[in-house]
């Protein structure tokens, strides 16, 4: 059994650019959240697919956008680089968004910096 | 408006010691909470959870509670060991049928000493 794995492992980035990062879902999980966490804080969600469809976002603009492929893994593209956005992107996977009990596993993060 | 909040960013234990970080919540809906550890270069690792029906969930050296009435919920870690120093969230949820978009706290550094 694979765990979640994230590329790249670090990205820099100047404003104004795009960005995709990228995530493998543990073995078997049909569902991928992403959070944003910046330096000091805790994680902050994103969004979540479930079964190749957004499912739930969370206080971010548009640019930020998502896809989930049909084995599940899944992309995170963010549009008009701020230099806010610097930070550690984590994706987490999970069976079946998560139903009590079926916990969420988190990839190693990617972390952006934008200059 | 930080719903979820540690309120200390640190923690010095010594090895055999209780360890014990606190969590307080501003959001009332809130029905399922867990804590997660955090080694650098490493994601989040589930520790463990609590229902918002039980004031108390135990698993091994860990137990965490949790009191309603006051919005706080508590990790105990007994005994502490060099190996816990990590950093420790705590996050909510408000769907015990989707707990994946859950609400972090900022954070406690937790460090073990010999």
């Amino acid at each position: 059994e694979t765990g979640v794995t994230q590329s790249p492992t670090h990205l820099i980035k100047t404003r104004g650019q795009q960005v995709t990062l990228r995530c493998s879902s543990q073995s078997g999980h049909n569902t991928v959240s992403w959070y944003q966490q910046a330096l000091g804080q805790g994680p902050q969600f994103i969004f979540q697919y479930y079964r190749e469809e957004e499912n739930g976002r969370g206080n971010f603009p548009p640019r930020f956008s998502g896809l989930q492929f049909p084995n599940y893994s899944s992309e995170l593209n963010v549009n008009a680089l701020e230099l806010d956005d610097s930070a550690l992107y984590l994706c987490a996977s999970s069976l079946d968004r998560a139903v009590l009990g079926h916990e969420q596993y988190f990839g190693p993060g990617t972390r952006l910096t934008v200059t | 408006d930080q719903q979820v909040k540690q309120n200390s960013p640190s923690l010095s234990v010594q090895e055999g010691r209780i360890s014990i970080l606190n969590c307080d919540y501003t959001n009332s809906m809130f029905d399922y909470f867990l804590w997660y550890k955090k080694y650098p270069a490493e994601g989040p690792t589930f520790l463990i959870s609590i229902s918002s029906i039980k004031d108390k969930n135990e698993d091994g050296r860990f137990t965490v509670f949790l009191n309603k009435s006051a919005k706080h919920l508590s990790l105990h870690i007994v005994p502490s060991q060099p190996g816990d120093s990590a950093v420790y969230f705590c996050a909510a949820s408000g769907n015990t049928y989707n707990t994946d978009k859950l609400i972090f706290g900022t954070g406690t550094r937790l460090q073990v000493f010999p």
